[in-house]
């Protein structure tokens, strides 16, 4: 089964701290990864995206890091806030498909 | 404008009713699809439509009936529901079938 799995389960970190959330993936054919965030009661919003032909990938405060040979990849948030408190979904899928492979997701919360 | 549209945002039905929901898009996406999220829990792929055409069945039960009547509208119908049916609805597009999806607010369904 293609699976993509994501730790911790639920993160607490402090205002201004950097949040780290990983995911580790097995199906070699990925080749998109996407990382959506979701607030109680509201659909998913993609926040940042990566291909494999990067290694980093930075949109302000949020960077994922991808690294290929280890199927490994991971998004930071520095200087994090409270209105950052969310669950976030790392995502994989390949070019040739349509199935977005969710990870179980990361309950974050920063607190003041 | 990346906005899908998803009503309504809240129904509660008894287990002989029919509904539908309803997912607009005007992004000129030509794939759509219907996802089911429970508490705590990604997103899980129930349908996918591309180019108005049903691609993806992930086996769900006959009592959920996704419709595509053009391009643009995305809907699935719900007839005699149990009440483990009860999740929060999603819908999204994407260009193609294998880019970014973006996700609409969702329909919270319960089922009596």
């Amino acid at each position: 089964q293609q699976q993509v799995k994501q730790s911790p389960q639920s993160l607490i970190v402090q205002k201004g701290g950097i949040s780290i959330i990983n995911c580790a993936y097995e199906n070699t054919a990925f080749d998109y990864f996407p990382w959506y965030q979701q607030f109680p009661g509201k659909g998913p919003a993609l926040l940042i995206a990566i291909r494999p032909d990067v290694s980093e990938k930075k949109e302000g405060r949020f960077t994922i890091s991808f690294n290929k040979s280890a199927k490994q990849f991971s998004l930071h948030i520095m200087d994090s806030q409270p209105g950052d408190s969310a669950t976030y979904f790392c995502a994989a899928s390949e070019t040739s498909g349509s199935r977005l492979t969710f990870g179980e997701g990361t309950q974050l919360t920063v607190n003041p | 404008d990346t906005e899908v549209t998803q009503t309504p945002k809240h129904l509660v039905m008894g287990m002989t009713n029919k509904k539908s929901l309803k997912c607009e898009q005007h992004m000129g996406h030509r794939a759509m699809y219907w996802y089911k999220q429970k508490a705590k829990k990604p997103p899980e792929l129930m349908f996918v439509y591309s180019y108005e055409k049903l691609s993806i069945n992930e086996s769900v039960p006959s009592r959920f009936s996704p419709e595509c009547p053009n391009s643009s509208l995305l809907n699935l119908h719900l007839h005699a529901l149990q009440p483990e049916d009860s999740a929060l609805y999603l819908c999204a597009s994407s260009f193609q079938g294998a880019d970014t999806q973006y996700f609409g607010p969702g329909t919270r369904l319960t089922v009596l």
